[in-house]
């Protein structure tokens, strides 16, 4: 089956810096790539995602990465704020299965 | 309001009691799934479905069963509730659109609490 690993396991960066969270996938079959924000007692909600036809995607200050044949993608954060601070996971699905996989997840402070 | 929904919000029950955690959306997804996680960790996929009478175990081995009689109705049930089962549980639900899965929305969450 397909395994997700995510890399820092924490990361904190100053208000108005970038923040780079990085993922590998397992399973070649893999191609839908969401990313979900956990604020601290909230619900996951997903930020963005990315499927396998395209490399890159953007929404306002957070855009993901896709690199296909080294079976990575990264989420890339600018102007951090601190209400960025959250566990971010990423996650990889397979075409036909119905499960997401999820990485374990980065802890992400901004400080002011 | 489209929503997914789940009560008991916070549970703290003693060793050996059965207990329902309830898990319902009215967002018209076919697809619903239980989660469990400890507070900020990793999410653990423990049950899932595709539908009305499907029901799958997860990757994560559970002494937990669900149902799946009515399609917006996911309910998760502990027999003999143990301190190892303290955590938190997840609902989660989704919906295919032309081949494809989409996104998952979850529910708020039960805290559970095994004494």
């Amino acid at each position: 089956g397909e395994n997700v690993e995510q890399h820092p396991s924490t990361l904190s960066v100053q208000e108005g810096d970038s923040a780079v969270i990085k993922c590998t996938y397992s399973d070649s079959a893999s191609n839908y790539f969401p990313w979900y924000k956990q604020e601290l007692g909230k619900r996951p909600q997903l930020i963005i995602d990315i499927r396998s036809n395209v490399g890159e995607k953007k929404d306002q200050r957070i855009a993901v990465t896709l690199n296909k044949t080294a079976k990575h993608f990264s989420l890339h954060i600018t102007e951090t704020q601190p209400e960025d601070s959250a566990v971010y996971f990423c996650a990889a699905r397979a075409s036909g299965y119905s499960t997401l996989t999820f990485g374990k997840g980065t802890m992400l402070l901004v400080s002011p | 309001e489209a929503d997914i929904y789940q009560t008991p919000r916070y549970l703290v029950i003693g060793t050996g009691k059965k207990i329902t955690l309830e898990c319902s959306q009215t967002m018209g997804h076919d697809k619903m799934y239980w989660y469990q996680q400890d507070p900020g960790m990793e999410l653990h996929l423990i049950h899932y479905s595709y539908g009305v009478n499907s029901t799958e175990k997860g990757d994560l081995s559970s002494e937990s069963t669900v149902s799946r009689i009515r399609t917006e109705h996911f309910p998760l049930t502990l027999e003999s509730a143990r301190p190892s089962h303290t955590s938190q549980y997840l609902c989660a639900s989704s919906e295919r659109q032309a081949g494809e899965d989409n996104e998952q929305f979850f529910g708020p969450g039960t805290r559970l609490t095994v004494l």
